[in-house]
């Protein structure tokens, strides 16, 4: 059965620190990979999203994430973080042209210390 | 376009109780889904559809029902709310296969229910 496991439930960083956000997922065949971010509130929005190619995605927000099959992860990364970058991170994976099918990870919510 | 749309924002029910919870979207996409969110499990799907007129159960569809008359709407219906359906319901659509979009679904901004 297809799974993510997020395995940070929370992560406080100082603003202009770097941030990693693990995210492994388990699944059978190619899988479409995305991160999702909701602020307080708010519905998901799409940070970026892999199937194939470059194993280095770049997304919105100045934010990127690394595909390693062998590690089955994909981490996202963003070199100097922002105070409104605060918010929950949702890593998902889902069945190539199945996007309505979404697996979702259990969040990682971003703290960030002024 | 309004996107993804979802009313009410936020409703009390008591046990027993039904009600229907709207989701429209006026992006002409195929794909809808319907996904509860709980703390510290993240987003769950409950229905999610291909079409007007086909429907299909996620991984928690117990206690839900949904229909798609229309390209536009999926409502998802509680027939008798339990405690256990307190949550967040987010309802999210996908373009069609062939947009060059399909893998990409937009969110609408939530329910907050609560069955007392």
């Amino acid at each position: 059965a297809q799974s993510v496991t997020q395995p940070d439930i929370h992560i406080t960083v100082s603003e202009g620190a770097s941030l990693e956000l693990r995210c492994n997922y388990s699944y059978g065949a190619t899988p479409y990979l995305f991160w999702y971010v909701q602020s307080p509130g708010q519905g998901l929005q799409l940070l970026l999203k892999y199937f194939s190619g470059d194993t280095l995605v770049q997304g919105i927000k100045g934010f990127e994430a690394e595909f390693k099959r062998s590690q089955s992860s994909f981490n996202l990364r963003k070199p100097s973080v922002h105070w409104s970058d605060a918010a929950e991170y949702f890593c998902a994976v889902g069945p190539l042209r199945r996007a309505q099918k979404l697996v979702f990870g259990q969040g990682t919510r971003l703290t960030i210390n002024p | 376009n309004a996107g993804v749309t979802q009313t009410p924002k936020f409703q009390v029910l008591k046990t027993g109780q039904s009600m229907t919870l709207q989701c429209a979207q006026d992006m002409n996409h195929e794909y809808m889904s319907w996904y509860r969110q709980d703390p510290g499990m993240g987003l769950r799907l409950i229905h999610y559809s291909v079409g007007a007129g086909i429907t299909d159960q996620g991984e928690v569809p117990n206690g839900y029902n949904v229909s798609r008359s229309t390209t536009e709407d999926f409502p998802l219906r509680l027939l008798s709310a339990a405690p256990s359906q307190t949550s967040v319901y987010f309802c999210a659509s996908t373009p069609p296969i062939g947009s060059g979009g399909q893998e990409t679904q937009y969110f609408g901004p939530g329910t907050r229910l609560l069955v007392l």
